[in-house]
Formats: structure tokens, sequence, C-alpha cells
């Protein structure tokens, strides 16, 4: 149990555009899930926590109407990337608990993002 | 502001050998261990949780708790070229978890 779905593995696009990543809790519901990102051989980076049916909680430094989140049903998180920049290039994962916080995580497979 | 240290390696152990995987953390009051094996290029892939003093075993692997001392660390028996990846020590905290930098574990055949 516990698996959580994360979609598209990889995508490319140019700069300027948006990206739309989905995440999804597929044999539990998660009321907060977890946005990481990870650049090339270094350490996971929490960019924000995702919370159903509110607004998501950002970390310091992450711009939040750059990295839009919306967590609508108690299975479904998304981060859109907003105008998209090569910096933007990176891996994104999302991540959730099926329990409470003594409890792990449990990552998705990750999206690999290009900007062109 | 909890810490989790490994030591980032690189580890290498011959194929067959027991690789030992070490993490110690800072805060005495923390309740939950893990250890996430991460490939390169992949998510972070959850391997053992323990959750109270002394050993616990499952297939090859076997996470060992030391509360006392705060460390808790991974053996890996029988080691497989499979298993070369970096390992990741966790413990639960504001963010949600505090992970290590993890320690990169190369099996050479």
């Amino acid at each position: 149990g516990a698996v959580v779905s994360q979609h598209p593995s990889w995508v490319i696009c140019k700069s300027g555009t948006s990206v739309k990543i989905e995440c999804r809790s597929l044999d539990f519901q998660a009321t907060t899930m977890f946005w990481y990102r990870q650049f090339p051989k270094q350490s996971l980076m929490l960019m924000a926590t995702s919370n159903e049916g509110s607004k998501a909680t950002y970390e310091q430094g992450v711009e939040k109407d750059k990295f839009l989140i919306n967590h609508a049903s108690l299975t479904l998180s998304t981060l859109t990337v907003t105008s998209a920049h090569p910096e933007d290039s990176s891996f994104y994962i999302c991540s959730a608990r099926n329990g409470g916080p003594n409890s792990p995580l449990h990552f998705g497979n990750g999206t690999r993002l290009t900007v062109t | 502001q909890k810490e989790v240290e490994q030591n980032s390696g690189p580890l290498s152990v011959p194929e067959g050998a027991i690789a030992s995987l070490n993490c110690t953390y800072s805060d005495r009051g923390s309740q939950s261990f893990f250890w996430y094996r991460q490939y390169s290029g992949k998510s972070p892939e959850l391997i053992m949780f323990i959750y109270s003093n002394g050993d616990k075993e499952d297939g090859r692997f076997t996470a060992q708790l030391n509360k006392a001392s705060q460390y808790v660390s991974l053996l890996i028996r029988d080691s497989q070229p499979s298993d070369s990846a970096t390992y990741l020590c966790a413990v639960p905290g504001n963010t949600p978890l505090v992970f290590g930098k993890g320690t990169r574990l190369s099996v050479i055949a």
C-alpha cells in the first residue's frame, strides 16, 4: 500500500510556457502532500506543502506565484510551473504520508523538467 | 533544529560483502527512523523503518537503532551491484522529514 503516482515522468518545454505536474495517492487519502525539487548531485529540497482545500505553504525562497499548487481532492495535488525558464529545469518529486507525523513519506517517481 | 548526519562516502564494498551505513541524529525525542534508497536520476524509495531499539530485519536489510547513542544504521548483507545507490537516513521533523545528505554506496563486482 501507500502508492504515490506522478505524471508526467519527463517533460520538455520552451521558455515562457507553463507546465503542470500531477501527483496522486492511489490507495490512500492524503490531506497533505509535499513537493520537492532536486538538482543534479544535490539533496532533496522541500518546496512546498500542499493542503487539501486550502492554500499551500511555501518554503522560504520559493516563489508562490511561479510554482502554483492546487490540492483539490484528497488524492490529487498539482504543481504548475508558470513562465518556465531554463533555471527551473530540475527533478520535481511529490510525496505523501499514509499516516500520522511519525510515519514515512512515500514518493512519486518524479518528473524531469527540461526548459529550453 | 533537528539534524541528521551521514558520511557522504563513497562507500565501496565488494560484491557479497556486508555494507554498513551509519546515521546519527540530534533530537533525542525522535521516535521513528527511515532509510531510503535513491538510484541516480530516480526518486527515493523507502526500504526500511524502525521505531524501537534493537534490530529489525527484512530480507538482506537490517536496521539497527540505538536511542541512547542516537544512531541508526543499515546493514546490507550479500551486497549486489544493484545495491549501488545513495542511501538516505531520515527522521520526522517540521519539514516533514529531516534527511541526511546521504551515503553513496558502490558495490564492486
